[in-house]
């Protein structure tokens, strides 16, 4: 079972702003950076954000994230069909000594 | 282009091993953090573990679920990261992914490999 928890689905119609939210503790995401992954069907997962809200080069200013407290969010505005996939939170675990995992939340663009 | 070529894996009992291969294309892992990340089938991601770079002095880490049973290790000519996996269950069944981190973030995971399925069944 994960400790970072993310909700299994989120949905939006083509253009519209989704936002997915991660929750941890003061162990994870309260003391360390947060990072998220897109997983999209057949490939290798992709770095979309690193240290809480910072972009990649080549990621789409469309995605965007914060960390407030224990928790943390991605929002993906402008949405198109190509953004239909798996994201994932991520978080070095103080107390466990590993990175962390949020379970997944599948985007489905309507 | 940096790019991180997988290979290994396959088909093996239980109770057997394996090694899984990360190969550096373009550039070479010595200044690089490398992890391991796999998914089992309908599952998300699970980290297994990480080697540090040579300014950490190359130190690994290992989640609990395999702490003992895994191991990573680079190869001499800094060009490859392996990933030992001894007493394999039916729960290890998985794509394993490799990852070296981006110069701008040790704890990334920038580059991915293509993934190699490991598939334990008697």
């Amino acid at each position: 079972q994960s400790v970072l928890t993310q909700p299994p689905s989120a949905s939006g119609t083509p253009g519209q702003t989704v936002t997915i939210s991660c929750s941890g503790s003061s162990s994870n995401i309260g003391s360390t950076y947060v990072y998220w992954y897109q997983h999209l069907p057949g490939t290798a997962p992709r770095l979309l954000i690193y240290r809480n809200n910072q972009r990649p080069s080549g990621v789409p200013d469309r995605f965007s994230a914060s960390r407030s407290g224990a928790s943390a969010s991605l929002a993906v505005s402008g949405l198109r069909s190509e953004d239909e996939g798996d994201y994932y939170c991520a978080a070095w675990d103080e107390d466990l000594g590993g990175r962390l995992f949020g379970a997944g939340t599948k985007l489905t663009v309507l | 282009d940096a790019q991180v070529v997988q290979s290994g894996g396959g088909w093996v009992q239980p109770g057997g091993s394996l090694r899984l291969s990360c190969a550096a294309s373009g550039f070479t892992f010595t200044d690089y953090y490398v992890d391991w990340v796999r998914q089992a089938p309908g599952k998300g991601l699970e980290w297994i573990g990480r080697t540090r770079n040579k300014a950490n002095y190359y130190t690994m880490e290992y989640a609990a679920s395999v702490k003992g049973r895994f191991s990573i290790s680079r190869d001499d000519s800094r060009t490859s990261v392996y990933l030992q996996m001894n007493s394999l269950k039916t729960e290890d069944t998985a794509v394993y992914f490799c990852s070296r981190s981006p110069k701008y973030d040790d704890n990334a995971l920038g580059f991915w490999g293509q993934g190699t399925l490991v598939t334990v069944s008697s």
